[in-house]
């Protein structure tokens, strides 16, 4: 695609339930990020795909997250049991290789826990 | 622990103005530094600064690196109302490629 496309756009969701997130990268880009941007904060790394690498999941908060990304393209972020503290926009990005090409952000998803 | 500070966090101006960012950060793993303008929900990219003194430039907006003394600024000149936004500063690790963002600076340009 043309850009970094993320669905849902807005999410609500009840306390305690689980989401699903979905990042659809730059075609032909081997590198995608999640990042998660509280307010009035900078983005939070959470984790890096790169090509067949084991993905860095340093940035993860807690077990309650997890990521896959299928066939080295889409990506989807899960939130099990989530808590009103994982209310945030979750922004991925993607780049062509790695760091030394510029990264795309997409328009991310609001999460709100309630 | 890794940071990446940037200084002011908030900071209004008047339209025709010239702002001066600030960003430090650490040196532990740096491979470059990027600023990114973050208007609704997705930062645009602005620059990607690798080698010390040398100023990117693109219309208005100017940036450099300083690597001996951990720090970029980005300059804006003749400000609009059209910039105002959240300007965000990220480390790139040497390996692995994620970013550390900084808390951003909030520019407000009134006319």
């Amino acid at each position: 695609g043309a850009g970094v496309s993320q669905s849902p756009s807005n999410k609500v969701t009840e306390k305690g339930k689980d989401v699903e997130l979905r990042c659809d990268p730059i075609s032909g880009h081997t590198a995608l990020y999640w990042y998660r941007q509280s307010l009035g904060q900078g983005l939070e790394f959470l984790i890096y795909f790169q090509g067949n690498s084991a993905p860095d999941k340093s940035g993860l908060p807690s077990d309650r997250f997890s990521a896959e990304r299928t066939g080295g393209s889409v990506s989807t972020l899960t939130i099990q049991r989530t808590q009103q503290e994982d209310s945030a926009v979750y922004l991925c990005a993607s780049s062509l290789t790695g760091p030394r090409y510029g990264y795309t952000f997409g328009s991310g998803t609001r999460l709100t826990v309630v | 622990e890794d940071k990446v500070v940037q200084s002011p966090l908030s900071l209004v101006v008047h339209e025709g103005d010239t702002v001066t960012l600030n960003c430090s950060y650490e040196v532990t793993n740096f491979r470059s530094l990027l600023w990114y303008k973050q208007e609704k929900k997705a930062p645009t990219f602005l620059f990607m600064l690798t080698s010390s003194g040398i100023e990117k430039k693109s219309g208005r907006l100017s940036s450099i690196l300083d690597k001996k003394e951990l720090f970029s600024i980005l300059n804006i000149t003749a400000t609009q109302t059209g910039d105002s936004a959240v300007y965000l500063c990220a480390k790139i690790y040497n390996q692995g490629g994620k970013l550390i963002f900084g808390q951003g600076t909030e520019l407000s340009v009134k006319p």
